[in-house]
């Protein structure tokens, strides 16, 4: 079964500076996807950015990126630049290998972006 | 950009009563979703529907729910008889053919009294 754990409940950053959120997965599956979701406070799941297992780049997205370590099994968000609108929760989840799966999602973290 | 809609954005019900959540998905998907969030949870999936049918779903799904598609546009979740846990927010979500990205609605907020 997947599972994915996201060990920092909240997270405080400096706005313009950068910040990662953690995540880390478990899969006995060789293929399979990342992604990171923002979910602001009026509730809407924002897709931010997705990592395939075989892709030899790490994922890049604007502001966001994604540091994928496979032999680590993690996969952290990395926010450059923070902005005050950056603060909401953030989801990891992953899927299976077949594509078009149900997703697994982490509990989130929350970021607040200090003025 | 297309984007995927939901309504109502809040639902307030009765324990027992039946509600009705629908949901547009994107115009070229094919795959279909729904997920709850209960408040201050972590998003769990409920059922997958592609080819009119269901193609997967979890152990919440139980008797008391039920998706369709009713025409080619909506896609719809029916609670038979909400009970107080049922309360959360609903997300529909959808995904082209092959792709494994999914895009979420805004949600609908139940509330069941």
């Amino acid at each position: 079964a997947q599972k994915i754990t996201q060990t920092q409940p909240g997270m405080f950053v400096q706005e313009k500076e950068a910040v990662t959120l953690d995540c880390t997965y478990d899969t006995s599956d060789p293929s399979y996807g990342l992604f990171w979701y923002k979910q602001p406070s009026s509730g809407e799941m924002i897709f931010l950015i997705y990592q395939g297992s075989y892709d030899q780049q790490n994922a890049t997205e604007g502001r966001y990126s994604l540091n994928f370590q496979k032999a680590r099994k993690s996969a952290n968000l990395v926010i450059s630049a923070s902005q005050l609108g950056d603060s909401a929760m953030y989801f990891c989840a992953m899927s299976s290998p077949s594509g078009n799966t149900p997703l697994v999602f982490g509990k989130g973290t929350r970021l607040s972006v200090i003025a | 950009e297309p984007e995927v809609t939901q309504t109502p954005s809040h639902q307030v019900t009765q324990m027992g009563q039946e509600v009705i959540l629908r949901c547009v998905p994107i115009s070229n998907h094919l795959y279909f979703y729904w997920y709850r969030q209960i408040l201050g949870q972590k998003v769990e999936f409920l059922v997958s529907f592609y080819n009119n049918e269901i193609s997967e779903k979890s152990e919440i799904f139980d008797d008391q729910f039920s998706v369709e598609r009713p025409d080619g546009s909506n896609f719809t979740l029916k609670i038979r008889s909400t009970k107080l846990e049922d309360s959360a927010m609903y997300f529909c979500a959808s995904s082209e053919p092959g792709q494994e990205t999914q895009y979420f609605g805004p949600g609908t907020r139940l509330l069941v009294l």
